[in-house]
């Protein structure tokens, strides 16, 4: 198993522009999580899914951003009509069971101009 | 709301010494606590998990400890290596969500 998966590492755009982000979770893990992480801060929590279902949304996720997780395997994270306050560490984790250890992707970081 | 803060935000030792870093958390209904390792522009490795009826947990050179009831948590380093330098997280864990604290960024000086 290589662990979770996010692509693209990095991503630069213009305010206003539209962007995703993949995470392949661990594979055998039914629990997928998206935080975002800023400069010199720890992560926040964005959103959470167990299977295909999105079961819990930070205030943070505005209805610019949307996650899905389609099948119950990989998630995509779309952020629409981007913003410079966006720029950030976008992290992405899986966990096997709840209250369990998450384990964390390399992140993907983006940065808006 | 649950808020974890880590003391202290930055530390710089030398080769060699122990040190102890901190977290507290003001929600003691907790399920775990994890601490993280973070390399610059990385993402987290997962350190230590401690579930909340432990005290305490041991790998290698790292030792955490739990105090539930005083929100309080410790990560413990022996004989700190250069290696070692990196931004630890400390993360407690309520229903599904982790909230981290702000990490402690560590330096080892060879």
């Amino acid at each position: 198993d290589t662990g979770v998966s996010q692509d693209p590492r990095h991503k630069i755009t213009k305010r206003g522009q539209n962007v995703t982000f993949r995470c392949d979770p661990i594979s055998e893990h039914n629990r997928l999580y998206w935080y975002r992480q800023t400069l010199g801060q720890g992560p926040e929590f964005l959103t959470y899914f167990q299977n295909e279902a999105q079961l819990e949304k930070s205030r943070l996720l505005s209805d610019r951003f949307s996650a899905e997780r389609p099948k119950g395997s990989f998630s995509t994270l779309e952020i629409q009509r981007t913003e410079q306050g966006d720029s950030a560490m976008y992290l992405c984790a899986s966990s096997s069971q709840a209250q369990e250890t998450q384990y964390f992707g390399p992140g993907t970081r983006l940065l808006v101009l | 709301k649950q808020e974890v803060t880590q003391i202290p935000a930055a530390l710089s030792v030398p080769e060699g010494e122990n040190l102890v870093l901190n977290c507290s958390f003001t929600d003691s209904a907790i399920y775990n606590l994890q601490w993280f390792r973070q390399d610059p522009g990385k993402g987290l490795t997962s350190l230590l998990l401690i579930q909340s009826s432990q005290r305490e947990q041991t790998s290698g050179r790292l030792n955490a400890s739990l105090d539930k009831s005083s929100g309080r948590s410790t990560l413990y380093i022996a004989a700190s290596q250069p290696g070692d330098s990196a931004t630890y997280l400390c993360a407690v864990q309520g229903a599904q969500k982790l909230v981290f604290g702000q990490g402690t960024r560590l330096t080892i000086n060879p």
